[in-house]
C-alpha cells in the first residue's frame, strides 16, 4: 500500500526553537510538495520539488523556512527560528509522472509553537 | 479575486439527498480540476478529477466542468452521514502530470443529517 509518510505527526515546541519535518514520498513519484493548512488561510503551497530540484518556493518565508530534498526518498522542511504564527498543520504530498497523476497527501505534521 | 473560490458553508443536506458543491476559478487557461475530501483532523484525499467539459461519473459522485463559465461542481447522490467532510476544489493549469502545482480553494463543509 503506497503512501506518503511524514514525521513527526505532532510537535510542540517553544518560540525560537528549530523545527524539522520529514517526508517520504511514494516510491517512484518525482514531485514533492509542502503545504501549510490553517483555519484562516486554508491550504497554502509553500514549496515543491521535481526530481529533487526546487521548482518554486515563493510561498515560503525565506528568512526562517527552508526546504530540501537530500535524496529521492526524503524531503525536509525546517523552520528556524519558529514563531507562534507558524502553528499549523504541514502536509507533504507527492505526485507521479503519468497523464492522470494527481497529488497524494501524507498524514501531516501538527505543529504548535508556544 | 481569489484564484479558486468556494462557498465555505456549512452546506446541510438530509440523508439520501443530492449534495451540490460548487467551485469557480479565475485562470481561464486552467485545464485540469480535482476534488478532494478532507475529514476533520485528516489529510485531503482525492475523490475525482476532470479534464473535459461535461460530466464525469464515479459511483455516487459526478464532477461537472464548464470551462466557458470557469465553473466546476461536484454532485454527491444518495448522501450519507459518512460524506460529512470538507470538500476542496483544486485547479491545475496544465493537463499532464501531478508534477504541476495545484491551487486549492478554501473548501466547502458538508453536513449530511439523519
Amino acid at each position: 500500500d503506497a503512501r506518503v509518510t511524514q514525521t513527526p505527526r505532532h510537535k510542540v515546541t517553544e518560540m525560537g526553537q528549530e523545527v524539522t519535518m520529514r517526508c517520504q514520498p511514494i516510491l517512484g513519484h518525482n514531485t514533492v510538495f509542502w503545504y501549510r493548512q490553517t483555519m484562516m488561510q486554508g491550504l497554502e503551497l509553500l514549496a515543491y520539488f521535481r526530481n529533487r530540484a526546487p521548482l518554486d518556493d515563493s510561498g515560503m518565508p525565506k528568512d526562517r523556512f527552508s526546504a530540501e530534498m537530500p535524496d529521492a526518498t526524503l524531503a525536509t522542511l525546517k523552520i528556524q527560528p519558529s514563531e507562534p504564527r507558524d502553528s499549523a498543520v504541514y502536509f507533504c504530498a507527492s505526485g507521479g509522472r503519468g497523464v492522470q497523476e494527481t497529488q497524494y497527501f501524507g498524514p501531516g505534521t501538527r505543529l504548535l509553537v508556544l | 479575486q481569489k484564484e479558486v473560490e468556494q462557498n465555505s458553508g456549512p452546506l446541510s443536506v438530509p440523508e439520501g439527498a443530492i449534495a451540490s458543491l460548487n467551485c469557480t476559478y479565475s485562470d481561464r487557461g486552467s485545464q485540469s480540476f480535482f476534488w478532494y475530501r478532507q475529514y476533520s483532523g485528516k489529510s485531503p484525499e482525492l475523490i475525482m478529477f476532470i479534464y473535459s467539459n461535461g460530466d464525469k461519473e464515479d459511483g455516487r459522485f459526478t464532477a461537472q466542468l464548464n470551462k466557458a463559465s470557469q465553473y466546476v461542481s461536484l454532485l454527491i447522490r444518495d448522501s450519507q452521514p459518512s460524506d460529512s467532510a470538507t470538500y476542496l476544489c483544486a485547479v491545475n493549469p496544465r493537463i499532464t502530470g501531478g508534477g504541476n502545482k495545484l491551487t486549492f480553494g478554501t473548501g466547502t463543509q458538508l453536513k449530511v443529517e439523519l
